[in-house]
C-alpha cells in the first residue's frame, strides 16, 4: 500500500498560483496518481489524474517527476471558491478499487 | 444526469433505532463505494459492490452496519441498532470503471448527515 504524505494545511491569496506537493515513495509501477477537492458539506469531486510527467485541464495541472515518488498539483490563479481540501491519491490497484483518503491538504484562500 | 444522489440529506435519530440511507448511482456504472467521513477518521470506504455483487466489506466496521444493492439503481446502508458513535457523513459513490482499473475517478453523493443521540 502506496502511503501519501501532504501538508495539512496551506494557505494562498486570491490570484496566487497554489502547489500542493504529495510524497508517495512507495508507489507501484501500474499506480496512478489522484487528485480529488472536497468543499465544506459536500462530497469529494475527482479533479485531475496523472502516470507521469504532466497533465493539465481546465482545473488544474499535475506535475509528475520521472521517479513518480512525488507529485505536484498545481491550481493557477486561485480564488476564494478553490478553499477546500485536497486529496492525494495513489497505489490502491491491487486492491481492487479501493479510494484511501488520507487527511488531505486545507487549503484556504484569502481575499 | 442528475449525479449520484443519496436520501435522505439529514437523519437524526435515537441510540437503538434503525437508520436506512439510501443511494441511487449515475446510470451506467456498475460500481458503487459506500464510504463514512468524521472529523477523527477522515474519509473511511466501509463496502463496495461491482455489478450489484459486494466486492469487499472490510471497511464495514460491525456487524450492525448492512449493504445491500438489489439493482444497478439503487443501494442501501443500513445501521441496526444505532449508536451515537455512528454519527457521521455518509457518501455514496459510483465508478463507470471496475474495481482493480488503475484509474480511480469515481462520483460522489452529497453525503447523508447522521446523527445519532
Amino acid at each position: 500500500l502506496a502511503k501519501t504524505t501532504q501538508p495539512i494545511s496551506m494557505d494562498s491569496y486570491e490570484g496566487q498560483e497554489v502547489n500542493i506537493t504529495c510524497s508517495h515513495n512507495n508507489i507501484a509501477t501500474n499506480d496512478y496518481i489522484t487528485w480529488y477537492q472536497q468543499f465544506p458539506s459536500q462530497g469529494p469531486r475527482f479533479i485531475i489524474q496523472g502516470y507521469k510527467t504532466k497533465v493539465t485541464n481546465e482545473v488544474a495541472s499535475l506535475f509528475i517527476p520521472a521517479d513518480r515518488k512525488s507529485s505536484t498539483l498545481s491550481l493557477p490563479r486561485v480564488s476564494l471558491s478553490d478553499t477546500a481540501v485536497y486529496y492525494c491519491l495513489v497505489g490502491v490497484y491491487n486492491q481492487g478499487g479501493k479510494l484511501i483518503f488520507g487527511q488531505g491538504t486545507e487549503l484556504s484562500v484569502k481575499p | 444526469d442528475a449525479g449520484v444522489i443519496q436520501s435522505p440529506r439529514h437523519e437524526v435519530t435515537e441510540m437503538g433505532q434503525e437508520v436506512t440511507l439510501r443511494c441511487k448511482p449515475i446510470s451506467g456504472h456498475n460500481s458503487l463505494f459506500w464510504y463514512r467521513q468524521t472529523m477523527m477518521r477522515g474519509l473511511e470506504l466501509l463496502i463496495y459492490f461491482n455489478n450489484n455483487v459486494p466486492i469487499d466489506d472490510s471497511g464495514m466496521p460491525e456487524d450492525r452496519f448492512s449493504a445491500k444493492m438489489p439493482n444497478a439503481s439503487f443501494s442501501t446502508l443500513k445501521i441496526q441498532p444505532s449508536e451515537p458513535r455512528d454519527s457521521a457523513v455518509y457518501f455514496c459513490a459510483s465508478s463507470p470503471l471496475p474495481p482493480g482499473h488503475s484509474s480511480y475517478e469515481q462520483y460522489f453523493g452529497p453525503g447523508t448527515r447522521l446523527t445519532v443521540t
